[in-house]
C-alpha cells in the first residue's frame, strides 16, 4: 500500500501557483520523498525529489516540514500543460520499486 | 523525453493469447522496471531486471514473465491474456538496481477482446 495521502483533485488558475500537499507521517528516515506527474495515457514523468532539505529544480520547488510528516509540491507559475495527475511517493535507497497511490487530479484553469 | 522508448505504442489481442512488449532502456541505466495501469489507477509494479536477472517482483502471476538483454532492452511476456490485463504497461530504467530515480517510457496500451 502507497504511504502517502494526498487530495484527490485540486483547481488552480492559470499564472498563479499550484500547492500540492502530500502527508506522509510513517516516513522513516531513510526516505526519499518523490514526486512525479502523469499527463493523460502518458508515462509518469519525474519531477523532484529530497530527503530532508528543500529543494527547487526548473520544474518545482519540494518543501518538507522539519518532522518529514508532510510536503509540499510548488508549481510557482501554473500553466494549462501542468494539468496532470500529481504522485507523491517514498522510498528509501534500498526498495526496488515505487509505490504509486491515486495521487492528485490538478486542473489548471484559464 | 527521458530516452526510454516502448514499443508497439497500442496492441489489441484476445483472450488466451500471448503478448510480447519490449522496452529500451536510457542510455546509461541497467535496471528495467515494469509496472501495469489499470484505467482510472496508479501503476502497479510487476517485476525488475537488473544486468539480465529478476531483481525483485509484485504481486503477480507467473503467467507474467520477463527478459533483459546484454544492452539492457527488455521484454515483458504475458501468457493466456485475460480481460482484466487491459491495461497501461509502463517500463522505467534507472541505474543502482532501481535504487535511485526511475524515468518512464511513454507505455504500451493493451486492450484484452
Amino acid at each position: 500500500d502507497a504511504k502517502t495521502t494526498q487530495p484527490p483533485s485540486m483547481d488552480c488558475a492559470e499564472g498563479r501557483a499550484a500547492n500540492l500537499p502530500c502527508n506522509h507521517s510513517t516516513i522513516s528516515g531513510n526516505e526519499y520523498v518523490y514526486w512525479y506527474r502523469q499527463i493523460h495515457s502518458q508515462g509518469p514523468q519525474y519531477i523532484i525529489h529530497g530527503l530532508k532539505n528543500n529543494e527547487t529544480n526548473e520544474m518545482a520547488s519540494l518543501i518538507i516540514t522539519e518532522d518529514r510528516k508532510s510536503s509540499t509540491l510548488i508549481l510557482p507559475h501554473a500553466t494549462l500543460r501542468d494539468t496532470a495527475v500529481y504522485y507523491c511517493i517514498v522510498k528509501d535507497n534500498y526498495g526496488q520499486n515505487f509505490v504509486f497511490g491515486p495521487g492528485t487530479r490538478l486542473s489548471v484553469l484559464p | 523525453e527521458t530516452g526510454v522508448t516502448q514499443s508497439p505504442t497500442h496492441l489489441i489481442k484476445t483472450r488466451g493469447q500471448q503478448v510480447t512488449l519490449r522496452c529500451s532502456s536510457q542510455s546509461g541505466h541497467n535496471t528495467v522496471s515494469w509496472y501495469q495501469q489499470a484505467l482510472g489507477q496508479g501503476p502497479q509494479f510487476i517485476f525488475q531486471y537488473y544486468r539480465e536477472e529478476e531483481n525483485g517482483r509484485g504481486n503477480f502471476p507467473p503467467r507474467f514473465s520477463g527478459l533483459q538483454f546484454p544492452n539492457y532492452s527488455s521484454e515483458l511476456n504475458v501468457n493466456a491474456l485475460e480481460l482484466d490485463d487491459s491495461a497501461l504497461y509502463l517500463c522505467a530504467s534507472s541505474s543502482l538496481a532501481g535504487k535511485d530515480t526511475q524515468y518512464f517510457g511513454p507505455g504500451t496500451r493493451l486492450t484484452v477482446l
